[in-house]
């Protein structure tokens, strides 16, 4: 069955970096495109990145005004989100989400991993 | 891209319907045929619930229906049950433009 499980999340200090993982299995990782999701304390989701299947485009929220990076290495089915120069509204849950071009829709979500970024 | 415009609570007793709507424009909703719908109960994954306007994955209710007019979808839960208690958001494809797309405000449906 399809699983994705978020990893790496934490307490990080305002202006520092941090690498979000999730690891996907039950499916063709390479045929996928694959979205970071987030959703802030008492607020809702929001879409941060998407990647294609391949890696070969990439698209970002504006509000991230360049800090994050999406990446992806399909030899280890694994999908990674770069966090730079983090602010206190970064922090959220944050859910990796398996994309099927055909509908246009996420069909598999994880359950996420909890970034707080405090002093 | 601004976000779908979702009631903010919904309600109903056991076994009555309650219906959701999503209102965005003419350059999401209105103009694409994608507008999905998710389930999330806190701390939990979010669940896909209908995709393509009105279509259900496998494994979900029939309770759950989804339809659009115009520029507004609406999901539609009958029979409600006490596990359907949960916050539900649409989404919709924005163009090529906006390959991010967009996400609805979210609706937190209570069963009395």
């Amino acid at each position: 069955q399809v699983q994705l499980v978020e990893s790496g999340g934490g307490v990080v200090q305002p202006g520092r970096s941090l690498t979000l993982s999730c690891a996907a299995s039950g499916f063709i990782f390479s045929n996928y495109g694959m979205h970071w999701v987030r959703q802030a304390p008492g607020k809702g989701l929001e879409w941060v990145a998407v990647i294609w299947y391949d890696g070969s485009n990439k698209y970002y929220a504006d509000s991230l005004e360049g800090r994050f990076t999406i990446s992806r290495d399909n030899s280890k089915n694994t999908l990674y989100l770069q966090m730079n120069s983090l602010r206190a509204e970064d922090t959220a849950v944050y859910y990796c989400a398996r994309y099927y071009y055909d509908s246009s829709v996420n069909d598999y979500w994880g359950q996420g991993t909890l970034v707080t970024v405090s002093s | 891209q601004s976000a779908l415009t979702q009631p903010p609570s919904a309600s109903g007793s056991p076994g009555q319907s309650v219906t959701i709507s999503c209102t965005g424009t003419s350059s999401d909703v209105g103009g694409y045929n994608y507008v999905s719908w998710y389930q999330h109960h806190p701390g939990k994954a979010p669940k896909l619930m209908i995709y393509e306007v009105s279509k259900r994955p496998s494994g979900v209710p029939d309770r759950f229906s989804g339809s659009k007019s115009g520029n507004t979808a609406s999901l539609t839960v009958s029979g409600l049950q006490a596990e359907d208690e949960a916050d539900y958001y649409c989404s919709s494809y924005a163009g090529s433009n906006n390959p991010l797309g967009v996400f609805g405000t979210g609706t937190k449906v209570t069963v009395l």
